[in-house]
């Protein structure tokens, strides 16, 4: 498995205005994602957190409304741009480790758009 | 189109009982199935996955069996115990292709044993 960490836990945010999200593993890891939570909805692929180029995004989400940085191996971070209240859920990052499907998932970050 | 679905929001079931999780799918080519945990205000945590060459994967209360031909899934936990509740999700993959990595998440069971 793999020990994750993500800043902030939560956050209550007026519209229009943007939340980077930071997440941080203990080990080097290839791959990283960023997934949305929406209330009473499963989990959805925003993207894929590529070290050292652009991250893949999932169909009906964008890189001007979610961009996504991947400095190195251990970390990611994930902003989500010009808030709505429809913007308001869980965010969560994962990661998945070469040779096995499973992905270990952060704590998320509840964020709340007013 | 819900590719993975979990027809059952919620169960409750007394304490030593068995809790039968079930999961539909509809991509025939999803061939690695896992089931995640999640408590409120927490991450999901893997618990047991099971891949298409296999009908069965233990893993000591927890067993998951897999029906290919029903595409359908089922989670057994035995004996089920207050810690046990929780949301779980079934989740897919397919391992061809290029988002071979990607998982399918369905909506999730809420558990609840009660003591």
């Amino acid at each position: 498995s793999a020990v994750i960490s993500q800043k902030p836990s939560r956050d209550i945010c007026q519209r229009g205005t943007s939340l980077t999200i930071q997440c941080q593993v203990d080990s080097q890891v290839t791959m990283m994602f960023w997934y949305r939570q929406q209330p009473g909805q499963s989990l959805t692929l925003i993207a894929t957190a590529n070290q050292g180029s652009e991250a893949t995004y999932e169909s009906g989400f964008v890189i001007d409304k979610f961009p996504i940085s991947r400095p190195n191996l251990t970390f990611s971070t994930l902003t989500v741009s010009n808030m709505s209240p429809e913007d308001s859920s869980i965010y969560l990052c994962s990661v998945r480790r070469s040779g096995g499907y499973e992905q270990y998932f952060g704590p998320g970050t509840r964020l709340t758009v007013t | 189109d819900q590719q993975v679905k979990q027809n059952s929001p919620s169960l409750s079931v007394q304490e030593g009982r068995i809790s039968i999780l079930n999961c539909d799918y509809t991509n025939s080519m999803f061939d690695y199935f896992l089931w995640y945990k999640k408590y409120p205000a927490e991450g999901p945590t893997f618990l047991i996955s099971i891949s298409s060459i296999k009908d069965k994967n233990e893993d000591g209360r927890f067993t998951v069996f897999l029906n290919k031909s029903a595409k359908h899934l089922s989670l057994h936990i035995v004996p089920s115990q207050p810690g046990d509740s929780a949301v779980y999700f079934c989740a897919a993959s397919d391992s061809s292709g290029a988002g071979s990595y990607q998982l399918t998440f369905g909506k999730g069971t809420k558990l609840s044993v009660i003591p």
